[in-house]
């Protein structure tokens, strides 16, 4: 079952703009990732934000984690065409048995127009 | 290195026929990851691998799927008697793992199509 829900679905934005994504997840988490797809096939890791981290930057990337509310928001800033690509926020809990299997959202689908 | 890398990149199969996906994590990974993705929606895990044994199965569908990782190393996911439903596209991630920090990283997938 997903645990997360990305908002928006899709956002499409002019290159140069910013562009942010929320998920929201539902149970206790250890971290959380953002994770990028391009055509539907291999996930890239993005960035990785423990469960007592509030806020982490990589590059253009900025994620925060809000734990009260289960929330994060990704923000890429100055978008490139390159940008184009689903992306997807997942949770990490232990589920016994030594697994820490990531648990995905939905995506949003971001469009970044030249 | 090497990544993940994931043969054969798509299948066509006919309903009820039987089908393996082979994974080839990156060496001296310990954990592997089957994740099954269907058209709209988010990887969902399949099962979790610790060296050679399956830790966590929780997330195979029904007793038609099967995988296995004899040596450590390469699994394989086997569907038998394949249905319509079937049809995703499935990844295959492999980790480090310690104490649930480690990045997966991700094969480009298998897709599966049964008509």
């Amino acid at each position: 079952s997903q645990q997360g829900e990305e908002d928006p679905q899709a956002l499409s934005i002019q290159e140069g703009e910013n562009a942010t994504m929320n998920c929201s997840y539902k149970t206790s988490i250890n971290n959380l990732q953002w994770y990028r797809q391009n055509s539907g096939r291999g996930l890239v890791h993005l960035i990785l934000i423990r469960s007592n981290e509030r806020e982490k930057h990589s590059g253009r990337l900025r994620v925060t984690l809000d734990t009260s509310k289960k929330s994060s928001s990704l923000l890429i800033t100055a978008s490139r065409a390159a940008d184009t690509a689903s992306y997807f926020c997942a949770t990490r809990a232990y589920s016994g048995a030594g697994s820490y299997q990531l648990t995905f959202g939905k995506g949003t689908k971001l469009s970044v127009i030249p | 290195g090497a990544g993940v890398s994931q043969t054969p990149s798509n299948k066509v199969t006919e309903k009820g026929k039987y089908v393996e996906l082979r994974c080839d994590p990156i060496s001296g990974h310990t954990a592997l990851y089957w994740y099954r993705q269907s058209l709209g929606q988010g990887p969902e895990f399949l099962i979790y691998f610790q060296g050679t044994g399956a830790a966590d199965d929780s997330g195979l569908p029904n007793d038609r799927f099967f995988a296995v990782r004899p040596e450590g190393s390469v699994s394989t996911l086997k569907i038998q008697r394949t249905e319509r439903g079937d049809s995703a596209v499935y990844l295959c991630a492999s980790s480090r793992e310690r104490g649930g920090v480690d990045t997966q990283y991700f094969g480009p997938g298998t897709r599966l199509t049964v008509l």
